[in-house]
């Protein structure tokens, strides 16, 4: 099986930098995707990343090492809108994606 | 454009009841897949179908069936349905391309007594 792991809960204020990593021993490896979900929504895409290196999408950016199995959600000038639900998915050698349980960002003012 | 919809937002369900949970999407993908998303537990695949006529099962399939006719219906059926099944159950889709991003759906919140 797959195994994703990522930090539960995380709180940041307004304005910070928060740093979410995740963790991941897949059979295969073709890219791993980042998604936001804030509470009794459906998640929608963030960012890929399918060869090492950081990627950066205006003020989120994500980073990858494949040797590592590592990966991390660079969240930066945190605005109250950024509380959500963050979840690491990897996509295995069957070209299935695999979640890790989410972590809970929570924004303080 | 509506992208993907589920019917229905919600539903309570006795145990041993049928119940079919619809998505359609109009963004012509060929992939689609259904989730369930449970506390702690993240998304976890139940079905999936790379293209119209044919279908795969994913970690947790059983007391599922799926079946896809057409390139824009994925419906999901619980045939005798059991309080393990209380969920919420989201529908995705994908178009291939470089990263094949899969885009989900609003979701179902399923609650079997």
């Amino acid at each position: 099986g797959q195994n994703i792991d990522q930090p539960t809960e995380m709180t940041a204020t307004e304005g910070a930098i928060v740093q979410i990593n995740c963790t991941y021993q897949t059979s295969g490896f073709n890219g791993l995707f980042w998604y936001q979900q804030h509470a009794g929504e459906a998640p929608t895409f963030l960012s890929y990343n399918v060869l090492d290196g950081l990627e950066e999408k205006g003020r989120f950016s994500s980073f990858l090492s494949r040797s590592k199995g590592y990966s991390y959600l660079l969240l930066k000038e945190l605005q109250m809108k950024d509380s959500a639900s963050y979840l690491c998915a990897v996509r295995d050698g069957d070209y299935k994606l695999s979640f890790g349980a989410g972590t809970t960002v929570t924004v303080r003012a | 454009i509506a992208g993907i919809t589920q019917a229905p937002t919600s539903q309570i369900l006795a145990a041993g009841r049928r119940m079919t949970l619809r998505c359609t999407q109009d963004m012509r993908h060929n992939a689609m897949y259904w989730y369930r998303q449970d506390l702690g537990l993240g998304l976890r695949l139940i079905h999936y179908s790379n293209t119209a006529g044919t279908t795969g099962k994913g970690e947790v399939p059983d007391g599922y069936s799926v079946s896809r006719a057409n390139t824009d219906d994925f419906p999901l059926t619980l045939a005798s349905a059991v309080p393990s099944q209380t969920s919420v159950y989201f529908c995705a889709s994908s178009g291939g391309g470089e990263t094949d991003t899969q885009y989900f759906g609003p979701g179902t919140r399923l609650t079997v007594l």
